[in-house]
């Protein structure tokens, strides 16, 4: 039990909609990763926010954002879905960034786009 | 660009045995290398953590080893049981400019047989 928290579990949409994933992370862990995990393929890191400011940035279009909050959650919002956006969402948060933070993942939210 | 490959995708095994997972990675310059467990449709679980300087860590009946200068990993899980069956995950944080993300393989799904 990693203390980091998703919801919803599963969500369906349909292609052009929009999405707002949201993340609970572990209390005093002021840096917050999303990543996008594809059926049969690992996943891939979308972005990461620390003190509420974006930190790093992975090979994500600009409709994919976010946002981190004072209170330690966080959200994943996704515009104009397209049907590759099918995945699991994957958010992990961690005491500070570089060499020494370690992430701890949440469950994830699947997310279907029809 | 970091990129992790692991080795076999797949692979099935009776009760008991002794087995071996493999990462590589083609730049060696990272702080540390991760193996993460997955059940179907779920979160990731963290099993070890190598930092660049350490050789190997030891869990139970996991052990990985790390060979930063070859870009080699491998996950030594002894005498295997069914509970044992999931995909298993390696990741990478590098050392460079990017080091707020994990870069992760496809991961190799392991059934154990009763």
């Amino acid at each position: 039990e990693t203390g980091v928290t998703q919801s919803p579990t599963h969500l369906i949409k349909t292609r052009g909609q929009q999405v707002t994933l949201r993340c609970s992370s572990q209390s005093g862990h002021n840096t917050v990763s999303w990543y996008q995990q594809a059926l049969g393929q690992g996943p891939q890191f979308i972005f990461q926010y620390y003190r509420e400011e974006e930190n790093g940035r992975g090979n994500f279009p600009p409709r994919f954002s976010g946002l981190q909050f004072p209170n330690y959650s966080s959200e994943l919002n996704v515009n104009a879905l397209e049907l590759d956006d099918s995945a699991l969402y994957l958010c992990a948060s961690s005491s500070g960034t570089g060499a020494w933070e370690t992430q701890y993942f949440g469950p994830g939210t699947r997310l279907l786009v029809l | 660009k970091q990129e992790v490959t692991q080795i076999p995708a797949a692979l099935s095994v009776p009760e008991g045995e002794n087995l071996v997972l493999n990462c590589s990675f083609t730049d060696s310059a990272i702080y540390n290398l991760q193996w993460f467990r997955q059940d179907p449709g779920k979160g990731l679980t963290s099993l070890l953590l190598i930092q660049s300087s350490q050789r190997e860590q030891t869990s139970g009946r996991l052990n990985a080893s790390l060979d930063k200068s070859s870009g080699r990993s491998t996950l030594y899980i002894a005498a295997s049981q069914p509970g044992d069956s999931a995909t298993y995950l390696c990741a990478v944080k590098d050392s460079g400019g990017s080091n707020y993300k994990l870069t992760f393989g496809k991961g190799t799904l392991l059934t154990v047989n009763p």
